[in-house]
C-alpha cells in the first residue's frame, strides 16, 4: 500500500524558517518524480514545486522560488521541503504528492501537515 | 487568479448528471494531459480521472473526463449525496514549466 506521511509543520514567524518531510513506502521511491502541493485555509490547491526521480529536474512555483527548497534522498524514501523567509501567504496546508509514470497527475497524496506564519 | 478556470460551483439533484469545465490554454491543457482530483471535505484530495478520459481502479465508471482544445470536462453521472465535494483539474504548463490547478469547483447534490 502506498504511503505518504508529511512531518515538520508548524508555527512559524514572519521571516522564519521550516524544513518539511515525507516519508514515503508501499512504493519504489526512487522510480517516481514527487511534488509538493499546498492549500491555504479555505482556498483550492496551489502547486509548489516537483523533483524528478534523480533529482535531476526540479521546479518551482514563483509564489517559492527562490526562497524554498526541494529535495530527497532515495536511500532513505524521503522527500523534503526547506522553507526559509516564510510569509503569512504561505500558511497552508502542505500536502506530499507522488507523480505518476505516465503523465503529470498526481496519483496519490498524503494527509497534510499545517505550515502557520504568524507572529 | 488560477491559470485554469472553472465555476465556483454546480448542482443537482441525486440521481441527475452533472459536468464541470476547465478552460485553460495552448499552453497547459492545449498540450497536456489533464487529472481531475475530488477532495471531500476535511480530507486530502484523490485523483478521479488522468490523460484527460482514464479512470484509476476503484473509481467507478459513473466519472468521466473528456477534453477538446483548451478545455476539459469532467462528467459525474448518477449522482450520490456522497459525491458533494470540491473538484479539481490540474495540468502542466509547459510555458510556466510549471503545475498549475483550476481554483475548484464545489458540487452540491441537493
Amino acid at each position: 500500500e502506498v504511503q505518504l506521511v508529511e512531518s515538520g509543520g508548524g508555527l512559524v514567524k514572519p521571516g522564519g524558517s521550516l524544513r518539511l518531510s515525507c516519508a514515503a513506502s508501499g512504493f519504489t521511491f526512487s522510480s517516481y518524480s514527487m511534488n509538493w502541493v499546498r492549500q491555504a485555509p479555505g482556498k483550492g490547491l496551489e502547486w509548489v514545486s516537483s523533483i524528478s526521480s534523480s533529482s535531476s529536474y526540479i521546479y518551482y512555483a514563483d509564489s517559492v522560488k527562490g526562497r524554498f527548497t526541494i529535495s530527497r534522498d532515495n536511500a532513505k524514501n524521503s522527500l523534503y521541503l526547506q522553507m526559509n523567509s516564510l510569509r503569512a501567504e504561505d500558511t497552508a496546508v502542505y500536502y506530499c504528492a507522488r507523480q505518476s509514470h505516465s503523465s503529470s497527475s498526481v496519483d496519490y497524496w498524503g494527509q497534510g501537515t499545517l505550515v502557520t506564519v504568524s507572529s | 487568479q488560477s491559470v485554469l478556470t472553472q465555476p465556483p460551483s454546480v448542482s443537482a439533484a441525486p440521481g441527475q448528471k452533472v459536468t464541470i469545465s476547465c478552460s485553460g490554454s495552448s499552453s497547459n491543457i492545449g498540450n497536456n494531459y489533464v487529472s481531475w482530483y475530488q477532495q471531500l471535505p476535511g480530507t486530502a484530495p484523490k485523483l478521479l480521472i488522468y490523460e484527460n478520459n482514464k479512470r484509476p481502479s476503484g473509481i467507478p465508471d459513473r466519472f468521466s473526463g473528456s477534453k477538446s482544445g483548451t478545455s476539459a470536462t469532467l462528467g459525474i453521472t448518477g449522482l450520490q449525496t456522497g459525491d458533494e465535494a470540491d473538484y479539481y483539474c490540474g495540468t502542466w504548463d509547459s510555458s510556466l514549466s510549471a503545475g498549475v490547478f483550476g481554483g475548484g469547483t464545489q458540487l452540491t447534490v441537493l
